[in-house]
C-alpha cells in the first residue's frame, strides 16, 4: 500500500514561514490534500488538489507537489496555527483506500 | 447548515461488536462519498472505510473482515458495524464527506467524532 510520510514537528517562529513536507513514491502524479487539527478538535479540510484552498481558509495557507515530495507552506504564522497537520491521498489502484501520512505537530515558538 | 453527528461508541470487550452511526443534515448521504476516519489514542489520522454513491464499499486493511460500512437513505445517516473487535481498534472514529475529484476523494466535512474503547 502506498505510504506518505512527514516529519513528526516543525518549530517557526511568530512571522515566519514554515514548511511541512509530505513525501510518497511519486506522489507528484497524484491529488493531495491538507488537514489541520486542533487538540479535541475534528479535522479541517485545509488544502485540496495540492494547492487549492476551500473558502474560509487564509491565504497564508498553500501547497504545492512535485516529484516525490509535497509541501505545506504556512505564511506569516500566528499562535493559532499551532496544530496537527496531516496530507493525504487516495489510492484508486489498490483496493480504493485512502492514505494519510503521520501527521506534523506545529509548534509555534 | 451541514453537519455530521456521530454516535454510538462506547466501551467493548475485546471480541464484541458495536454499530455507530453518523446523521447527516445539510445535504444527501447516498449522493456522497462517505468516510470513516479513526484517531486512537495519542495517534495519527487513519483512514478505515468509503461507501460511494453508487453503494460500492472498501475497507483499510486493518479492518477488512470485521467492519462493514451501510447507510440508510431514509434516515440519512451512515453506519459502521464493527464485529471482533480487538484492543487496537480503541480510538475516536469520525465520519467524514468525502469530496470526489479526478482520481482522488478529499473530505470537506467532518463530524466530531465518537469514541470507542476495546477492553476487559
Amino acid at each position: 500500500s502506498y505510504v506518505l510520510t512527514q516529519p513528526p514537528s516543525v518549530s517557526v517562529a511568530p512571522g515566519k514561514t514554515a514548511r511541512i513536507t509530505c513525501g510518497g513514491n511519486n506522489i507528484g502524479s497524484k491529488s493531495v490534500h491538507w488537514y489541520q487539527q486542533k487538540p479535541g478538535q475534528a479535522p479541517v479540510l485545509l488544502i485540496y488538489y495540492d494547492s487549492d484552498r476551500p473558502s474560509g481558509i487564509p491565504e497564508r495557507f498553500s501547497g504545492s507537489n512535485s516529484g516525490n515530495t509535497a509541501t505545506l507552506t504556512i505564511s506569516r504564522v500566528e499562535a493559532g496555527d499551532e496544530a496537527d497537520y496531516y496530507c493525504q491521498v487516495w489510492d484508486s489502484t489498490s483496493d480504493h483506500q485512502g492514505v494519510f501520512g503521520g501527521g506534523t505537530k506545529l509548534t509555534v515558538l | 447548515e451541514v453537519q455530521l453527528v456521530e454516535s454510538g461508541g462506547g466501551l467493548v470487550q475485546p471480541g464484541g461488536s458495536l454499530r455507530l452511526s453518523c446523521a447527516a443534515s445539510g445535504f444527501t448521504v447516498s449522493s456522497n462519498y462517505m468516510t470513516w476516519v479513526r484517531q486512537a489514542p495519542g495517534k495519527g489520522l487513519e483512514w478505515v472505510s468509503v461507501i460511494y454513491s453508487g453503494g460500492g464499499t472498501y475497507y483499510a486493511d486493518s479492518v477488512k473482515g470485521r467492519f462493514t460500512v451501510s447507510r440508510d437513505n431514509s434516515k440519512n445517516t451512515l453506519y459502521l458495524q464493527m464485529n471482533s473487535l480487538r484492543a487496537e481498534d480503541t480510538a475516536v472514529y469520525h465520519c467524514a464527506r468525502g469530496v470526489k475529484g479526478s482520481g482522488t476523494v478529499y473530505m470537506d466535512v467532518w463530524g466530531k467524532g465518537t469514541t470507542v474503547t476495546v477492553s476487559s
